[in-house]
């Protein structure tokens, strides 16, 4: 069985810093999906990664899969990105997600 | 190309009666999958399914619960006899193929938030 683990679990920063997530996973995997959800409840899946690094504008997804590990980094974070984040990955190479409890990020201006 | 809908988005049921929640795929996709996210809990799955077959249905709450995805029309996660437990948000997901084991993403729904009085 596949365990997600994230890391901060709430996160505070101030507008324009420089933001980390971390996420580790206990078995290895085919990809792992990066999500956000807005205060309202919404979920938008941010990133589906299996090696290296993707960019989607001011956001990054960086995976590790020798070290199980992946992280997500904000540059110039602004308040509109206050939500929460989640990362995903398959159960046992089967269709099922395993989802990370999510960092809830705050971005005051 | 509408995104995956999701309908009602709220739905308040009384104990004893049954809810139905809907899930319309995005356009040309053919695989569903529903989750749901307890009050200060995250996701978790709940069934996977493709058109008229339910592939993973390994989330799913043994009693009450049922999901159906017909040929036409939406998917369908029917709960029976709600308790004030199942109160949560429902998403459904959907991808043009396997999701999650594949290169395919799943695009999200809105959520139906389900309140048991």
């Amino acid at each position: 069985k596949n365990e997600v683990e994230q890391s901060p679990q709430n996160l505070t920063a101030q507008e324009g810093e420089f933001i980390t997530i971390n996420c580790s996973y206990s078995v290895g995997i085919s990809a792992l999906h990066w999500l956000q959800q807005h205060p309202g409840g919404g979920i938008v899946s941010l990133f589906m990664l299996s090696s290296g690094k993707k960019k989607h504008g001011r956001l990054i997804a960086t995976i590790n899969i020798q070290e199980k590990h992946s992280s997500l980094h904000i540059t110039a974070s602004h308040p509109r990105d206050s939500a929460v984040y989640i990362c995903a990955v398959p159960q046992g190479g089967s269709e099922k997600l395993v989802f990370g409890k999510g960092t809830k990020l705050t971005v005051n201006p | 190309n509408a995104g995956v809908m999701q309908n009602p988005r709220h739905l308040v049921r009384r104990r004893g009666q049954e809810a139905r929640l809907r899930c319309s795929p995005m356009k040309g996709h053919s695989h569903v999958y529903w989750y749901r996210q307890l009050p200060e809990e995250g996701l978790k799955f709940m069934v996977y399914l493709q058109k008229e077959n339910i592939i993973d249905e390994s989330g799913m709450p043994k009693e009450r619960f049922s999901a159906e995805f017909p040929k036409e029309g939406p998917s369908i996660l029917r709960i029976q006899q709600v308790v004030r437990g199942d109160s949560a948000a429902y998403f459904c997901a959907s991808s043009p193929a396997a999701g999650w084991v594949s290169t395919y993403e799943q695009y999200f729904g809105p959520g139906t938030r389900l309140t048991v009085t």
